[in-house]
């Protein structure tokens, strides 16, 4: 079946630092791949989606690209803020399906 | 003023009794779903209305039964609780179904099984 793999957490950086969390996808079709970000005591939020293969998706300075080849969409972001400190997590969602399948998520923690 | 909500936002219950986890969402979307998060699994799919019809059933068990009783409204049932049952219970929707619609997901409501 679909799975999502990626970085396991906590991550924890200091303010104006670089964010890299690894995400890898294993499914048979052409999925929609997405970053969803989980702030405490609220449901997950869509930070961005991307629908097709080469492209990339960007939102609040962070940003992925679909590697349909390395099956991987990488969140990065070049200089975190405190307020980015929540759950992220990337997911998929296969054609013919109407469910998105989730990564474990990866905590990540910015200190001022 | 939230569009999607779930009630109550905790919920402790005694093993084998009976539950209904409420949802509705004012978001005018079409397709609505539940998902689960426990400590043990990531978010989980478990189910997906359209039009108030079942469309997809990922849950093993019939002790989980979904009633839409209005357009914008998708509860959960659960009996013969088990203390596995514990998890937040996620209520989301879309514009319509589809693998490339963005689902938007409620607060969630956190069960607890004693």
């Amino acid at each position: 079946g679909d799975s999502v793999t990626q970085t396991e957490g906590p991550v924890t950086l200091s303010e104006g630092t670089s964010l890299t969390v690894n995400c890898s996808y294993e499914t048979k079709q052409y999925p929609t791949l997405f970053w969803y970000v989980q702030y405490p005591g609220e449901g997950p939020q869509l930070l961005f989606k991307v629908p097709k293969a080469n492209e990339k998706g960007s939102n609040r300075g962070f940003e992925a690209t679909y590697n349909k080849e390395a099956t991987s969409f990488h969140l990065q972001k070049a200089s975190v803020q405190e307020s980015d400190s929540a759950v992220y997590y990337c997911a998929l969602s296969d054609q013919g399906t109407n469910k998105v399948v989730f990564g474990t998520g990866t905590r990540l923690q910015v200190l001022p | 003023d939230p569009k999607i909500i779930q009630k109550p936002k905790y919920l402790v219950a005694v093993t084998g009794s009976e539950k209904i986890l409420i949802c509705e969402q004012y978001l005018g979307h079409n397709a609505m779903y539940w998902y689960r998060q426990s400590a043990k699994k990531p978010l989980e799919f478990m189910f997906s209305y359209s039009y108030q019809k079942l469309m997809d059933n990922q849950t093993a068990s019939s002790r989980f039964q979904p009633q839409s009783s209005k357009k914008n409204h998708l509860d959960l049932q659960i009996t013969a609780l088990k203390p596995d049952d514990s998890a937040t219970y996620f209520c989301a929707s879309s514009q319509d179904l589809g693998y490339y619609a963005e689902q938007f997901f409620g607060p969630g409501t956190r069960l607890t099984v004693l």
